[in-house]
């Protein structure tokens, strides 16, 4: 059974800098496209960020570009999200999930983690 | 301009049908298949729908999607309480380059 167990979330001063890790097992990492959402709390679902099957194709929501990135490790079944330049509106729990193909914009996720809590504030 | 519109909220009572819409544009629901996801808070969202209307193994057939144009929706028959969740409607979105959710529905079972 698919499982991505996400790490690294914390408590953050604004501006600074924070990586989530999502490691995934179960299934062939390579083969898939992954992503980042997230919910602010009282909020709904925000996509983040894709990834196709190698980090040569990456796509992220225009609010974020140029402060968060998104990379993988095939060779680790790790997925990564480096966050810069914290905001308080970045609060929120982020999820990790696996797409269901191999190209990162269909919203086809079918297995998703339990989330990480990144919190900015002073 | 790139938005996915969901109602806020939407009730029914048990064995009830309801349909949860979700209204986009030409970038997005338009030209895109959409997917529709359950999430019940504190846990991890599942989910229901993709390619407008594929069922993933395990989602029960109570559940069924459709798209017409810009608009898209998800039908629940035979409504249990376990089914008091939020629902997401989300598509790629060819303008923005990436994908957008709708703002989500709570479904309440009265």
């Amino acid at each position: 059974e698919a499982q991505l167990l996400e790490s690294g979330g914390g408590l953050v001063r604004p501006g600074g800098s924070l990586r989530l890790s999502c490691g995934a097992s179960g299934f062939t990492f390579s083969n898939y496209a992954m992503a980042w959402v997230r919910q602010a709390p009282g909020k709904g679902l925000e996509w983040v960020s894709a990834v196709g099957v190698s980090s040569g194709s990456t796509y992220y929501a225009d609010s974020l570009k140029g402060r968060f990135t998104i990379a993988r490790d095939n060779s680790q079944n790790i997925l990564y999200l480096q966050m810069n330049r914290l905001r308080a509106e970045d609060t929120a729990v982020y999820y990790c999930a696996k797409s269901r193909g191999a190209y990162g914009l269909p919203p086809n996720f079918d297995q998703w983690g339990q989330g990480t809590l990144v919190t900015v504030s002073s | 301009q790139s938005a996915v519109t969901q109602p806020p909220s939407v009730s029914g009572t048990p064995g009830q049908r309801v349909t949860i819409f979700c209204s986009g544009s030409s970038s997005n629901i338009g030209s895109n298949p959409v997917s529709w996801f359950q999430h019940l808070p504190g846990t991890a969202p599942k989910l229901l729908i993709f390619g407008n209307n594929q069922r993933p193994s395990g989602v029960p057939d109570r559940f069924s999607g459709s798209k017409s144009g810009t608009s898209a929706s998800l039908a629940i028959s035979g409504l249990q309480s376990e089914d008091e969740a939020d629902y997401y409607c989300a598509a790629s979105d060819d303008s923005l380059n990436g994908v957008i959710f709708g703002g989500g529905t709570k479904l309440t079972v009265l």
